[in-house]
């Protein structure tokens, strides 16, 4: 079944810890996006590609990277997670074409908190 | 900067009552306006809107564009207790001639549907 799939769901660890959110889609999509969104707010977006070895940066400053070796696959990786980063990481990913234009399919999302 | 902004923020009402939820934009190259349904983790996508003046409709929601005015509505007619969610509003912007496929997010409504 074509689906976008993130682990861990849920994730707490101390400050300083290296952490990788996975993100995977079976859609055949090129595009795929990183999203953050605190309680009550908006998303923001911090990464996105265009496809194969394409990473840019989003909207929103963050000190996460990203990489993308795997069209399916697109991890985010902070090198040492603060308090600043805990929030909610939206994974999604689009269609290139102009009849599916813009409309993204979303992860489940992993819920970060740092203590 | 490109800006989405939603109305009302919160909402409670009773079930089978219809409500209308507002979203107003201020963007750049405008390609299309999206509605998703958020509940507890991941939005899931209701309606993408191009054209003004054309409703979607899709059971008991229904979504149209005014793309004069620079704002959509989304109503729901005979609200049930399992509409209660996060409703957000994107809009889908072009960067520069590209396909890059970016979405601003507004805020979100909370709607709360009470038995």
């Amino acid at each position: 079944e074509a689906d976008i799939y993130q682990t861990p769901r849920y994730l707490v660890i101390g400050t300083g810890k290296k952490i990788t959110l996975e993100c995977s889609q079976t859609m055949g999509h090129d595009k795929m996006y990183w999203y953050q969104q605190d309680p009550g707010m908006e998303l923001h977006l911090i990464h996105y590609s265009y496809g194969v070895n394409s990473t840019e940066k989003g909207d929103l400053s963050s000190e996460s990277t990203v990489s993308r070796i795997r069209t399916e696959h697109f991890p985010l990786t902070l090198e040492s997670a603060r308090p600043s980063h805990t929030s909610q990481y939206l994974c999604a990913s689009s269609r290139t074409g102009f009849s599916s234009y813009n409309e993204q399919f979303f992860g489940p999302g992993t819920r970060l908190t740092v203590l | 900067e490109d800006k989405v902004v939603q109305s009302p923020l919160s909402l409670v009402v009773h079930e089978g009552d219809t409500v209308t939820l507002n979203c107003s934009y201020e963007v750049t190259n405008f390609r299309s306006l999206l509605w998703y349904k958020q509940e507890k983790k991941a939005p899931t996508f209701l309606f993408m809107l191009t054209s003004s003046g054309i409703e979607k409709k899709s059971g008991r929601l229904s979504s149209i564009l005014d793309k004069k005015e620079l704002f959509s509505i989304l109503n729901i007619t005979a609200t049930q207790t399992g509409d209660s969610a996060v409703y957000l509003c994107a809009v889908g912007t072009n960067a520069g001639g590209t396909s890059y496929g970016k979405l601003t997010f507004g805020q979100g409504t909370i709607l709360t549907v009470h038995p």
